[in-house]
């Protein structure tokens, strides 16, 4: 089955500083990519997704880049604020009909005032 | 809109008690998936319904079962409760044919 693999498991930057997470796939099939970020006592929010067919995607702060042929993808955030301060998951999932989201083990996000 | 629901928020049983959780998706959703969430295993997918149909299931024992209704609805059982199954269970909903899954804020459960 799937295999995700997410670095670093913490990560403590500077506010407006950039912070970059990286997670790499096993399963060559996988072609759905989301993120998630999940504060104290609540479920994981999406904030961002991306498909196989596409190599980069960009929503105001936050951008997610994918290369699948070295399974890889990442997700940057750009000047970061405190309210970006949270665990955040990447996750993989296959074609229609197993579109089982297999997660990363989480990156907790720290933002220095 | 409102979001996904999950009741009850919180609860507590004993060991080899049983219990049932619910979820109530996205108005529109008919996708309904199931995790579970713990410190040491993380995210871990339970199952999936679509259209009252068992379309996944990830790899935990039978005493994990769900279910779901005409209105999309779901509910999970967990009979026999071991101290193992302390932890926070999420829901999440996506439209037919869209890979984009929202989660519920989860539903804690402690087994003493």
């Amino acid at each position: 089955g799937e295999n995700v693999e997410q670095h670093p498991s913490t990560l403590s930057v500077q506010e407006g500083d950039s912070a970059v997470i990286k997670c790499t796939y096993s399963d060559s099939a996988s072609n759905y990519f989301p993120w998630y970020k999940q504060e104290l006592g609540k479920g994981p929010q999406l904030i961002i997704d991306i498909r196989s067919n596409v190599g980069e995607k960009k929503d105001q702060r936050i951008a997610v880049t994918l290369n699948k042929t070295a399974k890889h993808f990442s997700l940057h955030i750009t000047e970061t604020q405190p309210e970006d301060s949270a665990v955040y998951f990447c996750a993989a999932s296959g074609n229609f009909g197993n579109e089982k989201l297999t997660f990363g083990t989480g990156t907790r996000l720290t933002i220095i005032p | 809109k409102a979001g996904v629901t999950q009741t009850p928020r919180y609860l507590i049983k004993t060991r080899g008690q049983q219990v049932t959780l619910s979820c109530s998706p996205i108005s529109g959703h008919r996708s309904v998936s199931w995790y579970q969430q713990t410190p040491g295993q993380g995210l871990q997918f339970l199952f999936e319904y679509f259209s009252e149909t068992q379309r996944n299931k990830g790899n935990f024992p039978g005493r994990f079962s769900g279910r779901q209704f005409s209105n999309s609805r779901s509910e999970m059982n967990v009979s026999t409760l071991e101290l193992g199954d302390s932890a926070l269970y999420l829901c999440a909903s996506s439209l037919a044919g869209d890979r984009k899954q929202f989660f519920g804020p989860g539903t804690r459960l402690t087994v003493l």
